[in-house]
């Protein structure tokens, strides 16, 4: 079946401009993961969303960062009034269910660079 | 807390020999580890993951690591390196206080010689 699937695969903006990054996970996947990939920082965690539960959003870097997630499906990391330091790759992953043992399964990512 | 110390940034074998990227975890439960490869400009895959059915995981692409709870280590083996096996390497262990976020090691690229 199809696996998580992010949009766009790169997206170049200027500083101070908005964007917004697409996910879709795994249908059927419960749980949906976001991390950012940077050189300096490594893969952290960002926020995460389960079923109709609250988000998790302690991993969000600034209050610039949101997303949300509709219908229990496709998610949206919205970046406001980016800086140069968002330059990274985000990536996206889900589970089917919520679980220490539960293999996350991630998208290709969505490259942003912020001139 | 929860983390993860990958023990080498970089790793470099001879095609045909060996590979052994090391991990040591840090966790007040019993842990759930994986190791993740990433390639160039590609996504993550799931190598393997301990589960605490057995110590000894095997993966895919002939993969191997075992849990050492007395070493607190996950290491990652594969006998004879491929020149396909040439990725960063990401040792993860799942954070169990409500989210199951991953928390990742700071990965080994693994270089792999003719």
């Amino acid at each position: 079946g199809a696996g998580v699937s992010q949009s766009p695969s790169n997206k170049v903006t200027e500083k101070g401009k908005d964007v917004e990054l697409r996910c879709d996970p795994i249908s059927g996947h419960t749980a949906l993961y976001w991390y950012r990939q940077s050189l300096g920082q490594g893969l952290e965690f960002l926020i995460y969303f389960q079923g109709n539960s609250a988000p998790d959003k302690s991993g969000l870097p600034s209050d610039r960062f949101s997303a949300e997630r509709t219908g229990g499906s496709v998610s949206t990391l919205t970046i406001q009034r980016t800086q140069q330091e968002d330059s990274a790759v985000y990536l996206c992953a889900s589970t089917q269910n919520a679980g220490a043992l539960e293999t996350q399964y991630f998208g290709p990512g969505t490259r942003l660079l912020v001139l | 807390a929860q983390s993860v110390t990958q023990l080498d940034s970089h790793v470099s074998v001879s095609e045909g020999t060996p590979v052994l990227l090391r991990c040591n975890y840090s966790s007040s439960y019993s842990p759930s580890l994986f190791w993740y490869v990433q390639h160039p400009n590609k996504g993550l895959q799931l190598l393997l993951k301990y589960t605490s059915a057995a110590t000894l995981v095997k993966g895919i692409n002939g993969f191997e690591a075992e849990f050492k709870k007395s070493e607190t280590s996950f290491h990652l083996t594969k006998p004879s390196a491929h020149m396909s096996d040439a990725a960063e390497y990401f040792c993860v262990v799942s954070d169990r206080r409500g989210t199951y976020k991953y928390i990742f090691g700071t990965g080994t690229r693994l270089k792999v010689l003719a």
